[in-house]
């Protein structure tokens, strides 16, 4: 089976901490991206990366950035969080022959107070 | 206006009834279309996977597109209290550089 982890299912911050939302998946994939989950919203993409070390800005970067030093691991770090960043973050990843076929994490709800 | 619509419910129906979820979308470039199922407290799971145009069938779900009219839907027949979830439609062009748009989900309710 497919199994993407996220290092956390809750977590409260407060405003201007800095936070680490880490994702690993042991299914070799390629692929691998971060979302934000809002109700009516649908899912967001923030940032994805295709391979180690590259990274491509998805339709909501602001605020965020990426690591991607290990193929099975993908970091989202919010450098200074704000109210507005409480959400569900939700990590994929997808093998490179399809990348219509992700895989994703339980998410981690994050508040910040 | 979003480039996917997609009512987002929630949808009460009760068990054994045949269940018709949609999606409507505007960007004509669209060629794959998923859906995918999120259960409470849980990431999505794809459940449907369709190119192009016609319909799909696995087990007791049915997935349609037409893009002449550009819709598209998802069929659960027999519909069970297992299949309470929220169900995303996501769709994506040829040349989408591994993005996937989304609908906004809607909450299927399925009662005893």
């Amino acid at each position: 089976d497919v199994k993407v982890t996220q290092s956390s299912r809750y977590l409260v911050k407060r405003t201007g901490e800095k936070v680490f939302l880490e994702c690993v998946q042991d299914m070799d994939h390629e692929n691998m991206f971060w979302y934000r989950q809002d109700p009516g919203l649908g899912l967001r993409l923030i940032y994805f990366s295709y391979d180690v070390k590259m990274k491509e800005k998805g339709d909501i970067p602001e605020g965020y950035s990426v690591s991607r030093e290990k193929k099975e691991r993908f970091s989202l770090i919010l450098e200074s969080a704000s109210t507005n960043q409480t959400s569900m973050y939700l990590c994929a990843s997808s093998p490179p022959s399809d990348d219509n076929e992700q895989f994703f994490g339980p998410g981690t709800r994050l508040t910040v107070l | 206006q979003k480039e996917v619509e997609q009512d987002p419910g929630p949808l009460s129906v009760p068990e054994g009834a045949i269940v018709s979820l949609n999606c409507t979308y505007s960007n004509s470039a669209f060629q794959y279309f998923m859906w995918y199922r999120q259960y409470s407290r849980k990431g999505p799971e794809l459940l449907m996977y369709t190119y192009s145009s016609g319909n799909k069938e696995d087990g007791r779900f049915t997935a349609q597109v037409d893009k002449s009219s550009k819709y598209i839907s998802l069929f659960i027949r027999d519909s069970q209290p297992s299949d309470s979830a929220t169900y995303l439609c996501a769709m994506s062009a040829l040349d989408s550089n591994y993005q996937l748009i989304w609908g906004a989900g809607t909450k299927l309710i399925i009662k005893p």
